[in-house]
C-alpha cells in the first residue's frame, strides 16, 4: 500500500476487555510512532520504535498499555483491561528514519469503551 | 515544561481570503517544526515544515514563518478554498527528542 494503514478502523469494546490495534507502516520506513487523540484534542505521544533499538515508551499512560513491533514492520498496540477514559482515536505514523523526518499518519482506529 | 499551544481554537475566513494560523511554543531547544492538516475522520496530513535555522519557508499556497525571538510559528494559507477547511496542528521536535509535541489545534472554516 502507498500509505500507513491501521485496523480496525473502529472498535467498540466493554470496560475490562483487552483490545489490540494494528499498524502497517509505509514500506521501508524504519521509525514508527503511536499517538492518542481524544475528542477535540491534540495528539498525545505514546510510544516510538526506531529500527532494532529499544522503543521509547515514555508516553504510555499506564502499564495497561503496551506495544510491539515485529520484524521491524507491523506494530500492535495492546490495551489491557480497558477503561472508559481509554476511548479515543489511536493514530500510527511512520517515517523514513529518525524523528525529524516527516511523519506520515494512518487514518486511525477509533476506540470506544462502553 | 515544553508546550505548544495555539492562540485561537477556531478561525473563519471567506473563500478566497488569506488565513493565518498561529502557534506559540515554549521550549527554546525546539529545532524542527511541522504543520499538519487533519480533516474529519482522517489522520493528520503533513503540510510544511521548517527548521530552526530558517525563518520562512514557502510551499504551494502555504507559508510558514518562524520567529525564534518570541517563540512563535505561523501558517499562512493564500486564497483559501473550501478544501482547506480542517483542523490545523503545529508540532515541535526538541533537539535529540524522539517524539513530536503537538498543539491543541485550530479549526479553520471557509465561508462561501
Amino acid at each position: 500500500g502507498a500509505g500507513v494503514s491501521q485496523s480496525p478502523s473502529n472498535k467498540v469494546t466493554e470496560k475490562g476487555k483487552d483490545v489490540e490495534l494494528r499498524c502497517d507502516p509505509i514500506s521501508g520506513h524504519t521509525a514508527l510512532y503511536w499517538y492518542r487523540q481524544s475528542l477535540g484534542q491534540g495528539l498525545e505521544f505514546l510510544i516510538y520504535f526506531q529500527g532494532n533499538s529499544a522503543p521509547d515508551k515514555s508516553g504510555l499512560p499506564s502499564d495497561r498499555f503496551s506495544a510491539e513491533r515485529t520484524g521491524g514492520s507491523v506494530s500492535t498496540l495492546t490495551i489491557q483491561r480497558t477503561q472508559q477514559e481509554d476511548s479515543a482515536v489511536y493514530l500510527c505514523a511512520s517515517s523514513f528514519t529518525k524523528n525529524t523526518d516527516t511523519q506520515y499518519f494512518g487514518p486511525g482506529t477509533r476506540l470506544t469503551v462502553l | 515544561g515544553e508546550s505548544v499551544g495555539l492562540h485561537l481554537p477556531t478561525l473563519s475566513v471567506q473563500e478566497g481570503d488569506n488565513s493565518i494560523i498561529n502557534c506559540a511554543y515554549s521550549n527554546s531547544a525546539s529545532d524542527y517544526f511541522i504543520w499538519y492538516k487533519q480533516e474529519s475522520g482522517k489522520g493528520p496530513q503533513f503540510i510544511i515544515d521548517i527548521r530552526s535555522n530558517m525563518d520562512k519557508r514557502q510551499g504551494q499556497r502555504v507559508t510558514v514563518l518562524l520567529n525564534k525571538t518570541v517563540k512563535h510559528l505561523s501558517l499562512q494559507i493564500a486564497a483559501t478554498q473550501p478544501g482547506d477547511s480542517a483542523v490545523y496542528f503545529c508540532a515541535e521536535n526538541i533537539g535529540g527528542a524522539q517524539k513530536l509535541v503537538f498543539g491543541q489545534g485550530t479549526r479553520l472554516t471557509i465561508n462561501p
